[in-house]
């Protein structure tokens, strides 16, 4: 299995930039993905292949990244991001990361 | 707009099956995979497999055959995932989400609790 690893908590001011990390335990080219969990509710997409916006989500939301580093920017943060964050690969058999829990303070 | 509607929440015994549904709605039912992921506090979310509605083909994560059977009926655009033997390491919440490389689509998960 490909492990991801992911900080397990941030906390950041509104109207600031933060940088969320994944790391791959091997390369998975472009194939990974971003979601934004919210406590009681199912996650959402907001980045697939790296980089690539899901309709719908706002701009501050961005990816980045290759082989076996990835990135989920947003930028400012608005008090609505406090969430889990999940990476997941699609190189092989889907797997996720451990979750980044960014609090807004 | 694309719908995933799961079933409502199980209490079960140990050494039982139970079977969850997902009825989705808002699009091609056979066109776009189904796959089923596991969520708990201890290990977080984990992929147990995909079908392929059209077909009816599936894959498993390893660590999930023989513990989960995948299944679709196509006249009511639902998607069944049927999990056996179950012991108290099954309580989890479980969700449907629909893709192939990345998960679009999710409905809102089952909680099953495996309790005597």
């Amino acid at each position: 299995d490909t492990v991801l690893t992911q900080s397990p908590a941030l906390a950041v001011s509104p109207g600031e930039r933060v940088t969320i990390s994944c790391r791959a335990s091997e390369s998975v080219s472009t194939l990974m993905h971003w979601y934004q969990q919210k406590p009681g509710q199912q996650p959402k997409l907001l980045i697939y292949l790296a980089s690539n916006l899901e309709s719908g989500v706002p701009a501050r939301f961005s990816g980045s990244g290759s082989g076996t580093d990835f990135t989920l920017t947003i930028d400012p943060v608005e008090a609505d991001d406090t969430a889990t964050y999940y990476c997941q690969q699609s190189w092989n058999d889907p797997t996720f990361g451990s979750g980044t829990k960014l609090e807004i303070k | 707009q694309v719908q995933l509607q799961q079933s409502g929440a199980e209490l079960v015994k140990p050494g039982t099956s139970v079977k969850l549904s997902c009825k989705a709605s808002g699009y091609t039912f056979t066109s776009n995979h189904m796959n089923w992921i596991k969520q708990t506090t201890g290990q977080g979310l984990e992929w147990i497999g995909i079908i392929n509605p059209g077909s009816g083909g599936t894959s498993y994560n390893v660590k999930f055959k023989g513990k989960a059977t995948l299944t679709v009926d196509k006249s009511s655009s639902t998607a069944f995932m049927q999990l056996s033997s179950l012991t108290p390491e099954d309580s989890a919440v479980y969700y449907c989400a629909s893709g192939v490389r990345w998960f679009a689509y999710w409905g809102q998960g089952t909680l099953v609790t495996v309790s005597s």
